[in-house]
């Protein structure tokens, strides 16, 4: 089945640790997104890729980092510089800019 | 910067009931999309407007954007318990999301 996968669903960090975010696609799509959902929120962009080897920050990146290394994998990484990052995380994907985006599962992280 | 601001917040409604939302942004978008979340699940594509004054309908559901596009619109008509979720618009181009109006049907 091609798709999006995310993992793991639920993870649980401890504060002044850095934890990293899978995102795997197989649907052979050049574009994909990191959003951060909060409990009654919209989405907000946390960074973006068009290309292999090429991303850009969203509107809130501080705190998080990415790599776009393959084409089908782009994980994110939510580092201790982060000051709130329980939050529910979803990746995304699309075939191109005007395309539409094909969802992961989404993972929730809680900081304990 | 570029907004889409998406009202209301939340809708109650009777099922059976109908429901708009309204997505209205600072600048002329290139086109719209939008997407429907369940709760505890993931949005997933609803359909994309990309005409000026195009309207689409799928089943109960119609979708409009404005002449000048700037605005658009989802309706739901005869709301089932199955349309319960949160509706997004979203202006894919510019990559700015409306904050969401949530659906609930009352008991």
């Amino acid at each position: 089945d091609g798709g999006i996968t995310q993992s793991p669903k639920y993870l649980f960090r401890k504060e002044g640790q850095n934890v990293t975010l899978s995102c795997e696609q197989n649907l052979n799509h050049d574009a994909m997104y990191w959003y951060r959902q909060d409990p009654g929120q919209g989405l907000r962009l946390i960074y973006y890729s068009q290309i292999v080897n090429d991303f850009q920050k969203g509107d809130i990146a501080e705190g998080y980092s990415v790599s776009r290394e393959k084409k089908e994998s782009f994980p994110l990484t939510v580092t201790s510089a982060q000051k709130n990052p329980t939050a529910f995380y979803l990746c995304a994907s699309s075939a191109g800019y005007r395309t539409e985006a094909f969802f992961g599962q989404g993972t929730r992280l809680t900081v304990v | 910067g570029q907004q889409v601001m998406q009202i209301p917040q939340y809708q109650h409604v009777q099922e059976g009931e109908d429901f708009t939302t309204y997505c209205n942004s600072s600048t002329t978008l290139s086109n719209i999309q939008w997407y429907k979340q369940r709760p505890g699940g993931h949005p997933v594509f609803l359909i994309q407007l990309v005409k000026s004054g195009e309207v689409k309908k799928q089943k109960r559901l119609t979708f409009q954007f404005g002449e000048a596009k700037k605005n658009s619109s989802l309706h739901i008509t005869a709301t089932q318990t199955t349309d319960v979720g949160t509706y997004f618009c979203y202006g894919n181009y510019q990559l700015i999301w409306g904050a969401g109006t949530k659906l609930i049907i009352k008991p």
